[in-house]
C-alpha cells in the first residue's frame, strides 16, 4: 500500500508564481520528511527536510509546511524559475534509512 | 567526486531471462541502498547492504531477487527469470555512514530502467 500519497501528479506554473505540492501519510511513527528534486536522467537529490517538532522550514525559495494533526506536509516553491522544472518527490521515514516515497509531481515553469 | 553510477541505464529483457543491475557508490561510501519505482508509484525500499554484508532485505521479493556488495567492485542487483511485472526503474543510493534522521543523506544514482518484454 502507498504509505505516502502525493498530489498533484503534475502542475504548470508561470515564472514568478508559486508551486505547491501536497503529501499525506498514514504511519504516525514517521518522524523525518524530506523532499527530493529529480531532473531528467539524474537521480533524486535531497532538497529540504523537516522533522515534526517544527511546523515550517524555509531554505531560500523552498518552504516545507508540516501539519502533524492532519498528517500532511507540503512544499512551496516561491518565485518559481524555469530551472525549477523537475520532478519532486516527498518522502517519509521512521528515523532510519527506509524512505517511503510519494509518486512524484512533475513541475513545469513557463517563462 | 563522481556521483553514484548505475549501469546500464536502460535494459531490455525477455521473460525468463536474467537481469543484472550494477551500482557503483560514491567514493568513500560503504553503504548502499536499492529502491524500485513501479509506474505511477513512488520509490520503494528494497535492500540495504554494506561491503560483503546484507543488512536489511525486508523490501526484497522473496523469490528471484538477490543483491550483493562485494569487497571489490560494484553492488549488483540480480533478477532471475524476469517477468513483465519486474518492469520498473531501479535506483541505487549510497552514503558514507548509516543514513537516517540523524545520520547521513542518501545520494541517489540516475537509475536503471528495466523493460521486460
Amino acid at each position: 500500500q502507498q504509505q505516502v500519497k502525493q498530489s498533484p501528479q503534475s502542475l504548470i506554473v508561470q515564472k514568478g508564481g508559486i508551486s505547491i505540492i501536497n503529501c499525506a501519510y498514514e504511519n504516525t511513527a514517521f518522524d523525518y520528511f524530506p523532499w527530493y528534486q529529480q531532473f531528467p536522467g539524474k537521480g533524486p537529490a535531497l532538497l529540504i527536510a523537516i522533522r515534526p517538532d517544527v511546523s515550517e522550514k524555509k531554505e531560500g525559495r523552498f518552504t516545507i509546511s508540516f501539519n502533524k494533526s492532519a498528517k500532511q506536509f507540503s512544499l512551496h516553491i516561491m518565485d518559481s524559475q524555469p530551472g525549477d522544472s523537475a520532478t519532486y518527490f516527498c518522502a517519509a521515514s521512521n528515523s532510519d534509512y527506509k524512505l517511503s516515497f510519494g509518486a512524484g509531481t512533475t513541475v513545469t515553469v513557463r517563462a | 567526486n563522481a556521483g553514484v553510477m548505475q549501469n546500464p541505464r536502460h535494459l531490455v529483457r525477455r521473460r525468463g531471462q536474467e537481469a543484472r543491475l550494477r551500482c557503483s557508490p560514491m567514493k568513500g561510501h560503504s553503504h548502499v541502498y536499492w529502491y524500485r519505482q513501479l509506474p505511477e508509484e513512488g520509490l520503494k525500499f528494497m535492500v540495504y547492504l554494506q561491503k560483503e554484508n546484507i543488512i536489511d532485505e525486508s523490501g526484497m521479493p522473496k523469490e528471484r531477487f538477490s543483491a550483493e556488495f562485494p569487497k571489490e567492485g560494484p553492488s549488483i542487483l540480480r533478477i532471475q527469470q524476469v517477468v513483465r511485472g519486474d518492469s520498473a526503474a531501479y535506483f541505487c543510493a549510497s552514503s558514507p555512514s548509516l543514513a537516517g534522521t540523524g545520520g547521513e543523506t542518501q545520494y541517489f544514482g540516475p537509475g536503471t530502467r528495466l523493460l521486460v518484454l
